[in-house]
């Protein structure tokens, strides 16, 4: 079946460690990918998103995520991070451009002083 | 600005009991989506709604309804809850059309006993 796929279910790391997310996708063909943010009692928000044009997008909160085409690839990278993104993230992926989006099952980080 | 609302925050339902979900958005947004979320699920999805006056099905639409009653509103109701619908169902809108960011409300934590 197609689908998204999130590898680590929860990852542990200290301040200041780099941290990078896998997320691979099934789809073929042309797709819209994003990586949303879940903080601990909230709602999804956006990260950042990727449309076309340059395979690194930057969003907010000092996240970046890279598109591989070839490899079906969505990664999300933060080069330090803070107690603060101690959260759940999720990437998603619009199979076909206009079809609703479909969502990983997430992965939980945890960020220790 | 409010973004997407939802209510009620908090539902408690005995088996067999019927409810609605209330989402409005006041973005002006065309296209409406309800998500539930469970533990090591992810979100999937359960209807859709792309433009007023359309509805589609989802990922899990067995045992919900929903109805677009204007552009602002979309509302998901379970006719009979199972223990197996309890959840946190999200609703959130997108401008561009289906295959675009989403904006999401804060959540309904329903428990079905």
């Amino acid at each position: 079946a197609q689908s998204v796929s999130q590898h680590n279910h929860h990852v542990i790391l200290s301040e200041a460690a780099s941290l990078e997310l896998g997320c691979n996708y099934s789809y073929g063909g042309t797709v819209n990918l994003f990586w949303y943010v879940q903080y601990p009692g909230q709602h999804l928000q956006l990260l950042l998103k990727y449309f076309s044009g340059d395979p690194l997008v930057k969003g907010i909160k000092g996240f970046e995520a890279e598109f591989i085409k070839s490899k079906f690839s969505f990664n999300l990278r933060k080069p330090s991070v803070q107690w603060s993104d101690t959260a759940e993230y999720f990437c998603a992926v619009s199979p076909f451009l206009h079809t609703p989006l479909v969502f990983g099952k997430g992965t939980r980080l945890s960020v220790i002083a | 600005n409010a973004g997407v609302t939802q209510t009620p925050k908090f539902q408690v339902l005995k088996t067999g009991q019927s409810m609605t979900l209330q989402c409005a958005q006041d973005m002006n947004h065309n296209s409406m989506y309800w998500y539930r979320q469970d533990p090591g699920m992810g979100l999937r999805l359960i209807y859709y709604s792309a433009s007023e006056g359309t509805t589609d099905k989802g990922e899990v639409p067995n045992g919900y309804n929903v109805s677009r009653l204007n552009k602002r509103e979309f509302s998901l109701r379970l006719e009979s809850a199972a223990p197996s619908q309890t959840s946190v169902y999200f609703c959130a809108s997108s401008e561009r059309g289906v295959g675009y960011g989403y904006t999401f409300g804060s959540g309904t934590r329903l428990t079905v006993v």
